[in-house]
């Protein structure tokens, strides 16, 4: 059963610098799939923010693509975000997950990990 | 603004049955790309609920199903019991916008 869990800072400024880490336990990051960030605003829908494969091929959300960077660490089996020039606007549930790379179902979630911009 | 179109809320009585519908438009579901469900719980991570718009993960009740016709998609929930309510989410591709959800609807079980 593939695990995820999201860490990271939960407290920023604004204009700082979101990262935050997701570690992938049982089963290899080393797979045929999406390892994906999505985010969801308190009270609000959800967003897809972007998505990387273990080679590194990195697809992201056209509205957040100038803020966003996603990168893979296979050697330690986990995926990090980061999202630059934070506003509160960027206050948000912040859940990585993995994706089928045929039809982009998102079997396995994270507990997500809360993230509050404000000065 | 969602780029697939969902209610925001539906409501039934238990035993009824709910259907919840994913509007989209030529550029994602209407293209061919799948569709798929996720139930959020309150306070807890959205699940997989249907995916490829009308298959079911292991351990999810055949009480739910999902269709899919031109540019829209649907989940049903027959035999609607009180645990199933929770926010619905539909989720696709877009070839513009990448992966997209739906704003999600409220199922509210009276």
């Amino acid at each position: 059963q593939v695990q995820l869990q999201e860490s990271g800072p939960g407290l920023l400024k604004p204009s700082g610098t979101l990262s935050l880490t997701c570690a992938v336990s049982g089963g290899s990051i080393s797979t045929s799939h999406w390892w994906t960030w999505v985010r969801q605003p308190p009270g609000k829908g959800l967003q897809w923010i972007g998505e990387i494969s273990h080679s590194g091929s990195t697809n992201y959300n056209p509205s957040l693509k100038s803020r966003v960077t996603i990168s893979v660490d296979k050697s330690k089996s986990q995926f990090s975000l980061k999202v630059t020039s934070v506003t509160a606007a960027d206050t948000a549930m912040y859940y990585c997950m993995r994706g089928d790379m045929v039809t982009g179902f998102l079997d396995y979630w994270g507990q997500g990990a809360l993230v509050t911009v404000s000065s | 603004q969602s780029v697939l179109t969902q209610p925001s809320s539906v409501s039934g009585a238990p035993g009824q049955t709910v259907t919840i519908s994913c509007t989209g438009s030529t550029s994602n579901i209407g293209a061919g790309y799948e569709v798929h469900w996720y139930q959020q719980l309150p306070g807890i991570a959205p699940k997989l609920l249907i995916y490829n718009h009308n298959s079911r993960p292991s351990g999810v009740p055949d009480r739910f199903s999902g269709s899919k016709s031109g540019t829209s998609a649907s989940l049903a929930i027959t035999g609607l019991q009180a645990e199933d309510g929770a926010d619905y989410y539909c989720q696709s591709y877009d070839s513009l916008s990448g992966v997209i959800f739906g704003g999600g609807t409220k199922l509210t079980v009276l």
